[in-house]
């Protein structure tokens, strides 16, 4: 199984302060991406990466930036925090038979 | 509008039943992924389907997919206690761009 991991897990911050999540993979794959997960909404694509510094918008993509300057991390910022940006967010890796998904992160803006 | 609809939305059933969950695409389906979540956790993978026609299974659940209808199904034999959690379906409507998902289909299974 790729190793896939998300840093922190759990986050309270307040609105308006910058907030950045971190996805760490260990097998080297091109392709990473993030979602955030809404009751009602399922999952949404927020950023994607298909190799260093090479990223693309997602659906819901407005008050989120991405950056991956190496192939093994890919950052998602929150510039300014908001309270619509309270939700759960997972990073997911691209394999040859799917795609498979971090443990997510919970942020609460408050 | 949503480009992958799941149904049903939520469903309980008694121990031991079958059921089925569905996924439907407005789009043509270059690939379909089945997905459980358990509450509060990540995404396990459970099936890819990709070709018109292909049924794959593990254990007791069996996936389907219907090219001609842009649709996919998931069966569950006799439904055990450790079959509840959230099933998600997710799909390649392009051939080289990020899965979609639906909004999710939560499972109960009670004693």
């Amino acid at each position: 199984d790729a190793g896939i991991t998300q840093s922190p897990r759990h986050k309270v911050t307040e609105t308006g302060t910058p907030v950045t999540l971190r996805c760490h993979q260990t097998e080297n794959h091109r392709y990473m991406y993030w979602y955030r997960q809404d009751p009602g909404h399922g999952l949404r694509l927020i950023h994607y990466s298909y190799g260093v510094k090479d990223t693309d918008k997602g659906e819901v993509s407005d008050g989120y930036s991405v950056s991956r300057s190496k192939t093994e991390d890919f950052l998602l910022t929150l510039e300014s925090a908001t309270s619509s940006q309270t939700s759960v967010y997972f990073c997911a890796i691209s394999e040859w038979d799917g795609y498979t998904f971090g443990s997510g992160t919970r942020l609460t803006v408050v | 509008s949503q480009e992958l609809e799941q149904s049903p939305q939520s469903l309980i059933v008694q121990e031991g039943k079958n059921l089925t969950i569905n996924c439907t695409s407005s789009k043509t389906l270059y690939g379909l992924y089945w997905y459980k979540q358990k509450y509060g956790e990540g995404l396990i993978f459970l099936m890819m389907l990709q070709k018109g026609g292909e049924e794959k299974s593990h254990e007791k659940i069996t996936a389907k997919l219907d090219e001609k209808k842009q649709q996919s199904s998931l069966h569950i034999t006799a439904s055990q206690p450790s079959h509840a959690g959230i099933y998600l379906c997710g799909a390649d409507t392009s051939g080289n761009t990020p899965l979609v998902f639906g909004k999710g289909t939560r499972l109960s299974v009670i004693a």
